[in-house]
């Protein structure tokens, strides 16, 4: 099983930076997810890691540490339109396939 | 290349009847998962099916859901007998294999059950 922890809600100020952590716990370890959600619509995907590090792609970077089991969603200048939900996936190696196991999301609020 | 189709995207169901949603996945992608998130909640996942095969119905109930993924045709993911707790928004995603890197993400069913 998998338990995966992330902040519920957090909120920044337009053209700031602002860092969304995940926690997980699992066994035989595939990857971790990063997806956008605005309300009402579907999950978009933002980035994967699989290896220690940094991931970096325009104003988003996810960084991972295995070891640890933590994660974060690093967003930069951010824009009004980044008030999103922040959704962390964790795959799992099993038998049966390599479905994604969903943290509760963090909703995002960008202010003026 | 259109991507995940889902529909209906909205559903209105009284309680004890019966709810088909169905899900068309990407073009060349013979992998689907269906995922159920509730109000304020993330997706939870339900079950994963290649084509003519159920291959990890792990996190559907056991009563009531059923899955398929036919040869030909949309996935379809049906719920008997709904009730009140059954209403959430369905996703479906799809991926060219298994352990594909992405799972691209359909605009999901609303279900509402009154």
């Amino acid at each position: 099983g998998q338990n995966i922890d992330q902040p519920t809600e957090m909120t920044a100020t337009e053209g700031a930076i602002v860092q969304i952590n995940c926690t997980y716990q699992t066994s035989g370890f595939n990857g971790l997810f990063w997806y956008q959600q605005h309300a009402g619509e579907a999950p978009t995907f933002l980035s994967y890691n699989v290896l220690d590090g940094l991931e970096e792609k325009g104003r988003f970077s996810s960084f991972l540490s295995r070891s640890k089991g933590y994660s974060y969603l690093l967003l930069k200048e951010l824009q009004m339109k980044d008030s999103a939900s922040y959704l962390c996936a964790v795959r799992e190696n099993n038998n049966a396939g390599n479905m994604l196991t969903f943290g509760g999301g963090t909703r995002l609020m960008v202010k003026p | 290349n259109a991507g995940v189709m889902q529909n209906p995207r909205h559903l209105v169901r009284r309680r004890g009847q019966e709810a088909r949603l169905r899900c068309s996945p990407m073009k060349g992608h013979s992998h689907v998962y269906w995922y159920r998130q509730l109000p304020e909640e993330g997706l939870k996942f339900m079950v994963y099916l290649q084509k003519e095969n159920i291959i990890d119905e792990s996190g559907m109930p056991k009563e009531r859901f059923s899955a398929e993924f036919p040869k030909e045709g949309p996935s379809i993911l049906r719920i008997q007998q709904v009730v009140r707790g059954d209403s959430a928004a369905y996703f479906c995603a799809s991926s060219p294999r298994g352990g594909g890197l992405e799972q691209f993400f359909g605009p999901g069913t609303r279900l509402t059950v009154l």
